[in-house]
């Protein structure tokens, strides 16, 4: 149980276009996803919190208007990189709140890498 | 000071050893601690969930976490290649409060 798709799992893309990255909550009802974007060598930042049917809670320096996350049902929230440059480049992972044990506990998606030509 | 710390390593041990992973915090609200396993180019994998002090045992892992000095533990017994990645420690207060992340410690097994 638990388990947490995204898709694609990497995407290479032009300078300007914008890319959209699904996170899907595959056996369990997530109240609460939430979007990483890793660095190399780097720990995982919390980009933006989001909460079904209601607007995502973004980070301290997080662009709303370039990362911008839907969560409309219990189970999927996306995440689109508007107009990407290549300093987008990175690894993005999503996890969704939920499951077993209670809900303290996030479970983390494979990831997509995102490469920005 | 950071919330959580650990430190990044990396760790190399012979396969077969006794892997010991530490990470301390600051915020004594900290009740729900996690170890999370991630391999290169992937997500992280839940590994153990505690809840507050004592010990948790599951197969060859087993967490600790010690309120009273802020300092949490995961032990990996007879270790294996196969458990080469980073491993990193999480923590919240409950409530549904954002969990805080360690860095990792990046861990590897030698044959």
């Amino acid at each position: 149980g638990a388990v947490v798709s995204q898709h694609p799992s990497w995407v290479i893309c032009k300078s300007g276009t914008s890319v959209k990255i699904e996170c899907r909550s595959l056996d369990f009802q997530a109240t609460t996803m939430f979007w990483y974007r890793q660095f190399p060598k780097q720990s995982l930042m919390l980009m933006a919190t989001s909460n079904e049917g209601s607007k995502a809670t973004y980070e301290q320096g997080v662009e709303k208007d370039k990362f911008l996350i839907n969560h409309a049902s219990l189970t999927l929230s996306t995440l689109t990189v508007t107009s990407a440059h290549p300093e987008d480049s990175s690894f993005y992972i999503c996890s969704a709140r939920g499951g077993t044990p209670p809900g303290e506990t996030q479970y983390f998606g494979p990831g997509t890498r995102l490469l920005v030509l | 000071q950071k919330e959580v710390e650990q430190d990044p390593g990396p760790l190399s041990v012979p396969e077969g050893a006794i892997v010991s992973l530490n990470c301390t915090y600051s915020n004594s609200a900290f009740q729900y601690f996690m170890w999370y396993r991630q391999y290169s180019r992937k997500g992280p994998e839940l590994l153990m969930y505690t809840y507050s002090s004592g010990n948790k045992e599951d197969g060859r892992f087993t967490a600790q976490v010690d309120k009273s000095s802020k300092y949490i533990s995961l032990f990996i017994r007879d270790s294996q290649p196969s458990d080469s990645a980073t491993y990193l420690c999480a923590m919240s207060a409950g409530g549904y409060q954002k969990v805080t992340f360690g860095i990792g410690t990046k861990l590897q097994v030698i044959p």
